[in-house]
């Protein structure tokens, strides 16, 4: 089976940093994805993690620790576009979780 | 390039009926796996398919079938449908096997089941 906890929602304000945590625990572990769902649209790919440490890709970086089970997803300069819904999913090699997403509240 | 594309955009089924629902990876990609969204959740994986056979099962009943065909499009089927089968269904297409590499989303079919 698997457990997946992230904060249902956050808000931050425009052009500040805001980190979206995850812990997981599955019953196999290949890697880490986050994506982004806007409402009403599929979800897109942010990032993946397979070892320990941080991956960074422009405004949006991703951290992971497998021997704790957490990741979390900063997100720097925010914009008014970055409100959407950012899932947590951990995957196993044939198995593929979601957690059921944060969504973020960019204000002005 | 089209990305991944699903039929149809829309269903309205009654209960006990079937359903089957389409989905066309991008071109070159051979891995599609299948998910149901329910409102204010996340995706739940049903199905992986690789180089058409099936690769992962996510925890559904047998009422939820699908198949890989020759040119790598998928089918997602289901049976005797009940009023929680109501969901967003996404197919997400790979170019590698989806557990290394970058899923990429079609825009879902909305089931309604009444």
């Amino acid at each position: 089976g698997q457990n997946i906890d992230q904060p249902t929602e956050m808000t931050a304000t425009e052009g500040a940093i805001v980190q979206i945590n995850c812990t997981y625990q599955t019953s196999g572990f290949n890697g880490l994805f986050w994506y982004q769902q806007h409402a009403g649209e599929a979800p897109t790919f942010l990032s993946y993690n397979v070892l320990d440490g941080l991956e960074e890709k422009g405004r949006f970086s991703s951290f992971l620790s497998r021997s704790k089970g957490y990741s979390y997803l900063l997100l720097k300069e925010l914009q008014m576009k970055d409100s959407a819904s950012y899932l947590c999913a951990p995957q196993d090699f044939n198995k593929f979780y979601f957690g059921s997403g944060t969504k973020l509240n960019v204000k002005p | 390039d089209a990305g991944v594309t699903q039929s149809p955009t829309h269903l309205i089924k009654t209960r006990g009926q079937h359903v089957t629902l389409r989905c066309s990876p991008i071109s070159g990609h051979k891995s599609v796996s299948w998910y149901q969204q329910v409102l204010g959740q996340g995706p739940q994986f049903i199905f992986q398919y690789y180089e058409k056979e099936e690769r992962g099962r996510g925890n559904f009943p047998d009422r939820f079938s699908a198949r890989q065909f020759p040119n790598y499009s998928s089918e997602l089927n289901v049976n005797a449908l009940l009023l929680g089968d109501s969901a967003l269904y996404l197919c997400a297409s790979s170019q590698i096997h989806a557990s290394t590499g970058e899923q990429f989303f079609g825009p879902g079919t909305r089931l309604t089941v009444l």
